[in-house]
């Protein structure tokens, strides 16, 4: 069964407001968690990971929180731009998968003018 | 930078054909990984190896089977492609020190198309 990547299939923001793009899981095991891009025709591209005992982590423009009481992930993109319209994965890699790593639905982002 | 590349970006087959896809990495990664990609259901993990002619199955193997005699170079095979293997297949590559985290680095995918 699918371990992570509950999520919404699509998302619209206003160019310059922020985004939430939310995944669940149901994995409890997972060491990882990782958030991808991808843009219309191109491979994905690994944007951040979360270790499974911290709560947030930030990177450039964006900040990845993780809840595990409920077991949700959730990406934030601060002033959304127009290059940041893409597909955005959470992926999950468990202890003892051998760096196997699982991957959700995907959710549309597209930024609007 | 790190470069994977993808023998085709289009293909279109017939069914029973072989079908060979093949992916090149330049970074000495001891990882790769072929995953297809269909529409509603994200990445699935066909094949992965970590080492040169080693090989273990992902999720959906059934159908497909893997080569590596070089460390850069890992080639998907469809034995008898049939309709249903018409996908977005994509190769990625990773260091066994990225790999714990989850990092891979993806090529930019062949779209098979099998009449």
């Amino acid at each position: 069964g699918e371990n992570v990547g509950l999520h919404l299939p699509t998302l619209s923001v206003q160019e310059g407001d922020n985004s939430i793009i939310n995944c669940a899981y149901s994995n409890s095991a997972s060491d990882y968690f990782i958030w991808y891009k991808q843009e219309s025709g191109k491979g994905p591209q690994f944007i951040i990971d979360i270790r499974s005992n911290m709560d947030k982590r930030q990177g450039q423009r964006v900040t990845v929180l993780l809840n595990k009481t409920v077991k949700h992930l959730s990406l934030q993109i601060a002033a959304t731009q127009p290059g940041d319209s893409a597909v955005y994965f959470c992926a999950d890699i468990s202890s003892g998968s051998a760096r196997q790593l699982t991957f959700g639905s995907g959710t549309q982002l597209t930024v609007l003018p | 930078d790190v470069k994977v590349t993808q023998s085709s970006r289009y293909l279109v087959k017939r069914t029973g054909e072989k079908v060979f896809l093949e992916c090149v990495q330049d970074m000495d990664h001891e990882n790769m990984f072929w995953y297809r990609q269909d529409p509603g259901l994200g990445l699935r993990l066909i094949y992965f190896s970590y080492d040169v002619k080693m090989k273990e199955k992902g999720d959906i193997p059934e159908g497909y089977s893997v080569s590596r005699e070089k460390k850069e170079r890992f080639s998907l095979i469809l034995e008898s492609a049939s309709t249903n293997q018409t996908s977005m297949y994509l190769c990625a590559s990773s260091s066994s020190h990225r790999a714990v985290r989850g990092e891979q680095f993806f090529g930019p995918g062949t779209r098979l198309t099998v009449l």
